[in-house]
């Protein structure tokens, strides 16, 4: 089974409207992170926003928010106020507390903001 | 540049032949990995280093890769006798380990685009 789901393999929005990139994962472990990235047509891997599982506030970074729903184990990042740079490859991933510290990422998110 | 970087940006070779990368984490950082990445997935880890130890190797880490981190500073990733599949890009990323705590955040290179003709 997939650890980490991303359902939405492109995704368009109008610049400075918001937009919401999903984000489900799998674990029986009680401790983890998860942690968003972007990735630009460049290729470099840009760090984003973190939640750990035991943070009880959503993760909020500049325009970036994290919407951490644990019970249906989604983390959903939220990023307000689109700009033309935003549009890239975004990747949620997982780091468990009893499964090393290699993170798993999803298969991503393409995200296109327009004009 | 105090960023994670990585030599060569891309690399074309034939099949059969070694190839060598090179990644330099940022200086304070002693944890050190290395993922792969195919066109349209997200990157799968390869192998990661706590100092010069090599901790922990996927599966995906066959007999003809090989990692090094000598002096628990930079790393090269090495692989031999180069298949077509090997073509991918290759990303390096560090941490501060056990200073970071749980959160430890990974900071990635901009990676290594290898191309096996």
């Amino acid at each position: 089974a997939q650890k980490i789901t991303q359902t939405q393999p492109g995704m368009f929005v109008q610049e400075k409207e918001a937009v919401t990139l999903d984000c489900t994962y799998d674990t029986s472990d009680q401790s983890y992170g998860l942690f968003w990235y972007k990735q630009p047509s460049s290729g470099e891997m840009i760090f984003l926003i973190y939640q750990g599982s035991y943070d009880e506030q959503n993760a909020t970074e500049g325009r970036y928010s994290l919407n951490f729903q644990k019970a249906r184990k989604s983390a959903n990042l939220v990023i307000s106020a689109s700009q033309l740079g935003d549009s890239a490859m975004y990747f949620c991933a997982m780091r468990e507390w009893n499964y090393g510290q290699n993170f798993v990422f999803g298969p991503g998110t393409r995200l296109s903001v327009l004009p | 540049d105090t960023g994670v970087s990585q030599d060569p940006r891309h690399k074309i070779t034939k099949r059969g032949q070694n190839v060598t990368f090179r990644c330099d984490p940022i200086s304070e950082h002693n944890r050190l990995y290395w993922y792969r990445q195919t066109l349209g997935q997200g990157p799968e880890f390869l192998t990661y280093f706590q100092n010069e130890a090599q901790l922990e190797k996927s599966r995906l880490l066959s007999d003809r890769f090989s990692a090094e981190r000598p002096k628990g500073s930079f790393s090269t990733l090495e692989i031999q006798r180069t298949e077509q599949g090997d073509s991918a890009m290759y990303l390096c990323a560090s941490s501060l380990g056990l200073a970071g705590g749980f959160t430890d955040t990974q900071y990635f290179g901009p990676g290594t685009r290898l191309t096996v003709l």
